[in-house]
């Protein structure tokens, strides 16, 4: 089955500096990749998700890149602020299959 | 506002004691999601819904029961069968198929006396 790896667990970024996480997956035939935001005793919200056909997809200071043929997947936040610290999982899924494979989630601390 | 809604936000659980964690969301959505979160760690899938009167268990759906006899609503019960029940449950939501975006409640926290 799919398995979805996640580093780093734990990232400390200077405020206004760049933070990257990224993701591998096993299954070649996973087509959608989700990010999600967990915030300390809320439920996790997405904040951006690729499909297989498309290489970047870009949202204000949120982007992602997959990597089809070294199956990975980053998310990079960009000029990083204090509301950024939250925990973020990323997640896998194919066509044939209605669940989504998450990753173990990375802590990220901006240090003001 | 359209939302999903988990109750009660905390929750205890005496030994023996099966108890049901409540999740109504009104996006409309065919498909609805049971997850377990233990701390430090990432979500695992209890049971799954994708339509009305329907469900398959996850990889995690021993000691837990679920209904769906309404689209709104996804109940669960953790039964005295789970032996290890303390973790925070998340429910979701989203519409019918794979590859779709799901929607979260903010979770019930639940824990043994």
């Amino acid at each position: 089955g799919e398995n979805v790896e996640q580093h780093p667990s734990t990232l400390s970024v200077q405020e206004g500096d760049s933070a990257v996480i990224k993701c591998t997956y096993s299954d070649s035939a996973s087509n959608y990749f989700p990010w999600y935001k967990q915030e300390l005793g809320k439920g996790p919200q997405l904040i951006i998700d690729i499909r297989s056909n498309v290489g970047e997809k870009k949202d204000q200071r949120i982007a992602v890149t997959l990597n089809k043929t070294a199956k990975h997947f980053s998310l990079h936040i960009t000029e990083t602020q204090p509301e950024d610290s939250a925990v973020y999982f990323c997640a896998a899924t194919m066509d044939s299959n209605y669940q989504l494979i998450w990753g173990a989630g990375t802590k990220l601390i901006i240090k003001p | 506002d359209g939302g999903i809604t988990q109750s009660p936000k905390y929750l205890f659980r005496k030994e023996g004691q099966n108890v049901t964690l409540s999740c109504e969301q009104n996006l409309n959505h065919d498909a609805m999601y049971w997850y377990r979160q233990d701390p430090g760690q990432g979500l695992r899938l209890i049971y799954y819904s994708q339509i009305v009167n329907d469900f398959q268990k996850g990889d995690i759906a021993e000691g837990y029961s679920v209904s769906r006899e309404k689209k709104e609503s996804f109940p669960l019960t953790v039964t005295s069968a789970q032996k290890n029940p303390t973790a925070f449950y998340l429910c979701a939501s989203s519409t019918q198929g794979s590859g779709q975006p799901q929607h979260f409640g903010d979770g019930t926290r639940l824990s043994i006396l």
